[in-house]
């Protein structure tokens, strides 16, 4: 089945900076996700990307399909963006049922 | 607007006790519905998928089943718990067609 890989795994920012999330995917998709969970679990829909480039505030996202690559482009890190980031793949075909990355751990302190 | 709600959010069962949790979204008709699991710091797996009433298809052998007795519910059950059933269950929907997921709260179930 699709792999999906997220770097890096830990992040640790100070208030103010920017990053940058990687996902490498190991096949094609039509669906492409990302997520932030909060301390509480909760899952928060940020972007559905499976190609092009969308922002929303400090948060953008850019998906290179034919590449098989996603980037999340975070600026001036807030502590509320502390928690985990997903990505999710879903492959041609099926019943958008995504695969999730082991996710990249962010802690930003102020 | 849609809402999905599950329950119960926390739940601590003795080992071979039976589980019951519920998902029920609203504001729409005939979702896709899934639920997945996440282990402790860990990513998500999914469990159960469904595109309709009584239609479930499993991802991973295991010792849960899920059903779908009505259009918008969505029920995770087991007869005898394991204590590696312990986790995160999320529940999710996406319009049927649709490729955005939007996940509820989760359950919280600690096996002892």
């Amino acid at each position: 089945g699709i792999q999906v890989e997220q770097s890096p795994p830990d992040l640790i920012l100070q208030e103010g900076a920017n990053s940058t999330l990687r996902c490498n995917f190991s096949d094609s998709v039509n669906n492409l996700q990302w997520f932030h969970q909060n301390p509480w679990g909760q899952l928060i829909n940020l972007f559905y990307i499976p190609s092009g480039t969308k922002q929303n505030g400090r948060l953008s996202a850019t998906t290179v399909a034919t590449e098989r690559y996603s980037l999340l482009y975070i600026s001036s890190s807030q502590t509320t963006d502390s928690g985990v980031y997903f990505c999710a793949v879903a492959p041609t075909g099926g019943y958008n049922k995504l695969i999730f990355g082991a996710g990249t751990r962010l802690a930003v302190h102020p | 607007s849609q809402t999905i709600h599950q329950w119960p959010a926390t739940l601590v069962q003795p080992v071979g006790s039976p589980l019951s949790l519920e998902c029920t979204v609203e504001g729409t008709s005939n979702p896709n519905l899934y639920w997945y699991r996440q282990a402790a710091g860990r990513g998500l797996q999914l469990l159960f998928y469904s595109v309709g009433i009584g239609q479930i298809s499993s991802e991973v052998p295991q010792n849960l089943s899920a059903s779908r007795p009505q259009d918008r519910q969505f029920i995770l059950s087991s007869k005898k718990l394991l204590l590696s059933d312990s986790g995160f269950y999320l529940c999710a929907w996406a319009y049927s067609g649709a490729n955005v997921l939007t996940f509820g709260a989760g359950s919280r179930l600690t096996v002892l």
